[in-house]
């Protein structure tokens, strides 16, 4: 069955000390995948997109996230966390042809000063 | 651009009320329209998919009697909930993809439903 997954629940980051937040999908072929971000009570706003070609995707606000296939990996990173990236951060598949969007069950980011 | 609004934010209803949740693509025609809903601290869980001018297609489990889906137009699809109870309540979000690949979604700012 096709599956994405973020194995952190929540991460706690120091301001300004880098991130990484894991994300692993499960999917026959490699599907489009996703990061979005969602402050709460709030919908999601998307971060970064890959579709295909270059494996390291730059996206808003600083952020990056680099695909593996061999490891079926889509890390999310930012090199110095602000205050105000705290929020839940959601990695999300969808095959090439379909229309179904799977979302890991998200990693709650807290950023302490 | 791809801009989407969803009306109300948030909305409390009273048991055995229908409440109907407008999710509008602003500046695009949005050829298929998604439905989710969202518990506290929780994932994004896809309700339905609907197409414009057809019949929304459930997830399973979803109840398609319980959870109205009408996307009449390539800008608005709206979800009504009828008969709502207290276990309905939660915070529902619609996305749009538009015409042509690789179909991005793009989401709305969410729904809260309160239902006492």
């Amino acid at each position: 069955a096709q599956s994405v997954t973020q194995p952190d629940i929540h991460i706690t980051v120091s301001e300004g000390a880098s991130l990484e937040l894991r994300c692993n999908y499960s999917y026959g072929a490699t599907p489009y995948l996703f990061w979005y971000v969602q402050s709460p009570g709030q919908g999601l706003q998307l971060l970064l997109k890959y579709f295909s070609g270059d494996t390291l995707v730059q996206g808003i606000k600083g952020f990056e996230a680099e695909f593996k296939r061999s490891q079926s990996s889509f890390n999310l990173r930012k090199p110095s966390v602000h205050w105000s990236d705290a929020a839940e951060y959601f990695c999300a598949g969808r095959n090439t042809g379909g229309f179904k969007t799977i979302f890991g069950a998200g990693t709650r980011l807290f950023v302490k000063a | 651009g791809a801009v989407v609004s969803q009306h109300p934010s948030r909305v409390i209803c009273k048991s055995g009320t229908s409440v109907k949740i407008e999710c509008r693509s602003l500046d695009f025609q949005a050829t298929t329209m998604f439905w989710y809903r969202q518990f506290p601290k929780q994932s994004l869980m896809l309700m339905a998919t609907s197409n414009e001018g057809s019949k929304a297609t459930y997830e399973q489990g979803v109840e398609k009697d319980k959870f109205l889906i009408n996307h009449a137009s390539l800008t608005l699809s709206t979800l009504t909930v009828t008969s709502a109870h207290p276990e309905d309540s939660s915070f529902y979000i619609c996305s749009a993809s538009r015409r042509g690949g690789p179909y991005e979604q793009y989401f709305g700012p969410g729904t809260r439903l309160t239902v006492t």
